[in-house]
């Protein structure tokens, strides 16, 4: 399985961060999938998970801004987060997160870079 | 939200060496701890999972053990691949917390 984050590298202060996760090597149905971040220098932050049946669970330091969906079709996930400021400026992951028993992150993207300039 | 909190927060050694991370939770995440190893422009991977299960393909000289809120990651002998920030994780509760970090470095 492979994770592959694609987006802007720059979004500009107030505005909305949309990052796209491509998975190939597996469907992206039934399973949960996630993003992190980690801000510069600072450790990683888990922000929401997503499923393909609409469920999705988010950070409530975040939630009032993020939203995540899945488009089948594509075998991609999304992340969108509004009203940006220099605080998300991060390396975003994605990931998918294993919910059966076991509760696990076993495979990650590379990560990508987003810097939020004013 | 439960609190990870990682010692040491870096150590140096050297190949062949034992090397010992702990993770202590705020408050207990039984058996739900899981720890990732990542290096410089990669995703982090994943190690062992439910305190003490190694993942597929993870050589055997990583091992975890504990429950409840204590937890220790044990690599046997470093290998050269071994130099890298590991990160304990709990999945007991939403949201998902990691640790703060324990970085490896080369004596």
């Amino acid at each position: 399985v492979q994770l592959q984050e694609s987006g802007p590298g720059v979004v500009k202060a107030s505005e909305t961060l949309s990052l796209t996760c491509t998975v190939s090597g597996d469907s992206i149905n039934n399973y949960y999938w996630s993003w992190i971040r980690q801000p510069p220098t600072k450790g990683l932050e888990w922000i929401g998970y997503v499923h393909d049946s609409g469920d999705t669970n988010y950070n409530p330091s975040l939630k009032s801004r993020v939203t995540m969906s899945v488009d089948t079709s594509k075998n991609q996930f999304s992340l969108k987060l509004k009203s940006v400021t220099a605080a998300d400026t991060a390396v975003y992951y994605c990931a998918r997160y294993i919910r059966s028993g076991d509760y696990y992150i076993d495979y990650w993207g590379r990560g990508t870079l987003v810097s939020v300039s004013s | 939200d439960i609190q990870m909190t990682q010692s040491p927060s870096s150590l140096s050694a050297s190949v062949g060496d034992r090397v010992t991370i702990t993770c202590r939770a705020s408050q207990t995440v039984n058996k739900y701890l899981n720890w990732y190893q990542h290096k410089p422009g990669k995703g982090p991977k994943l190690l062992i999972h439910s305190a003490s299960t190694l993942h597929s393909d993870v050589p055997s000289r990583f091992s975890g053990t504990g429950f409840g809120t204590d937890f220790t990651l044990t690599i046997s002998s470093l290998q050269p691949d071994d130099f890298a920030v590991y990160y304990c994780q709990q999945t007991q509760s939403f949201p998902l917390t990691f640790g703060g970090g324990t970085k490896v470095e080369v004596k």
